[in-house]
């Protein structure tokens, strides 16, 4: 079946560490692909997106996601976590020929100092 | 910036209670959408409008409907609560039309948390 699949339910990283979250899709042809963060009582925030081109996306808050279309992934990384980013992270994606953004189940980040 | 307002923050009804869910968005958007988001769930598309009295079904419409009467209000009804539909409920907007609207980011309100008993 078609999906997009966050396989991370609950990260825990030290304040300072880096942080990969994993976003993989099953669709025929590359997606439109995004990252979203909701912080808590918050509602989404769009940290990045990729359409086409180069396959490191910069974000926004120093976030970067890499697209791998061997992998079919398209995960997000930070080089050094924030207590600030603790909060939930969404991978969403458009399919090809559709206009329907279709979300991950997200993956909650909690940050020690 | 872009605002969403979502009316409530917090609501709490009985079943079988028809529930009106308002979202009003300030920036001229023709798109907005309407999500509920549940534990292990993410988010899950009900309605979606690209233009005033125009509305399209999304992932799970059944138990929904919506009303677009201005650009700038969706509104989410649920004709008869049920305490299925207790959940976390999201508006959001963006600009564009169709597939191009994927290109503007869809800016959210902070949701009205539903609860239905």
């Amino acid at each position: 079946a078609q999906s997009v699949t966050q396989p991370d339910i609950h990260i825990t990283v030290s304040e300072g560490a880096s942080l990969e979250l994993r976003c993989n899709y099953s669709y025929g042809a590359t997606p439109y692909l995004f990252w979203y963060v909701q912080s808590p009582g918050q509602g989404l925030q769009l940290l990045l997106k990729y359409f086409s081109g180069d396959t490191l996306v910069q974000g926004i808050k120093g976030f970067e996601a890499e697209f791998k279309r061997s992998q079919s992934s398209f995960n997000l990384r930070k080089p050094s976590v924030h207590w600030s980013d603790a909060a939930e992270y969404f991978c969403a994606v458009v399919p090809y020929n559709t206009d329907k953004l279709i979300f991950g189940t997200g993956t909650r980040l909690q940050v020690f100092p | 910036d872009v605002k969403v307002t979502q009316s409530s923050r917090y609501l709490v009804k009985r079943t079988g209670e028809k529930v009106f869910l308002e979202c009003v968005q300030d920036m001229d958007h023709e798109n907005m959408f309407w999500y509920r988001q549940d534990p292990g769930l993410g988010l899950r598309l009900i309605y979606f409008s690209y233009d005033v009295k125009m509305k399209e079904k999304g992932d799970i419409p059944e138990g929904y409907s919506v009303s677009r009467e201005k650009k700038e209000r969706f509104s989410l009804i649920l004709e008869s609560a049920s305490t299925n539909q207790t959940s976390m409920y999201l508006c959001a907007s963006s600009a564009g039309q169709g597939l191009s609207s994927y290109n503007s980011p869809l800016h959210f309100g902070n949701g009205t948390r539903l609860t239905v008993t």
